[in-house]
């Protein structure tokens, strides 16, 4: 089982560079998210989607995009990368009853200098 | 508003000991979900345990137990035998019931002594 496939896993950036982050996942979840990591803040929502062509902004969605045309796909887009962006990136997803477990990503490291 | 509340940036413990991590939430729901999860090295994020709000007994997973709080909206997480392999930064997190937003803790790193 893959379940929650992130690509790329790491990834250096220049100021100013765009890239995008691809989330795929194989359990047929209808929802997912993007989460940013740093250090001593925890996780912070950045965007998260309840379905197949809907995405909604989370706490800290400033210089992201995200579509989410394809159930099991869950983009995460950097427009012009700026240094404060430097952060690891986590996709989940979780299927759509209460309380069911949010099934993380392995991450992926953005270093934007 | 919903929060998670993790006093405790680190913690140490014997091999072979017993630890037990804290955490606290704030919530005017009455139901909901609260989870701990395991960032090792890898970064991997981990689900160790659950437990649902309106269940009176605490979840355990083998070494892994909760005390779970409701009226004190406390939430802690204990390991028993510690081992190694339990080293890791590890996560508190809330879900209120049909909602999507999970909010997480900052997070307390455990170190295993041997």
């Amino acid at each position: 089982n893959a379940g929650v496939t992130q690509t790329p896993k790491f990834r250096v950036l220049k100021t100013g560079q765009s890239m995008t982050l691809l989330c795929a996942q194989d359990m047929n979840h209808e929802y997912m998210y993007w989460y940013r990591q740093d250090p001593g803040m925890g996780l912070r929502l950045i965007h998260y989607s309840v379905g197949e062509g809907t995405t909604a902004k989370g706490e800290v969605p400033d210089g992201y995009n995200v579509s989410r045309l394809k159930k099991q796909n869950f983009l995460l887009g950097l427009e012009s990368a700026a240094p404060s962006q430097t952060s690891v990136y986590f996709c989940a997803s979780r299927v759509f009853s209460s309380g069911n477990t949010i099934y993380f990503g392995e991450g992926s490291w953005l270093t934007v200098v | 508003a919903q929060t998670v509340t993790q006093s405790q940036p680190e913690m140490s413990v014997q091999e072979a000991e017993t630890v037990t991590l804290s955490c606290t939430y704030d919530t005017s729901e009455s139901d909901y979900y609260l989870f701990w999860y395991k960032q090792p090295p890898s970064r991997q994020m981990i689900l160790v345990i659950r437990q649902e709000a309106y269940k009176q007994q605490n979840a355990t997973e083998n070494r892994f137990s909760v005390n779970f709080q409701k009226a004190a909206k406390s939430f802690s997480l204990k390991i028993s035998d510690s081992q190694l392999g339990d080293a890791a930064m590890y996560f508190c997190a809330s879900l209120i019931s049909g909602t999507y937003k999970y909010i997480f803790g900052t997070g307390t790193r455990l170190k295993v002594l041997a």
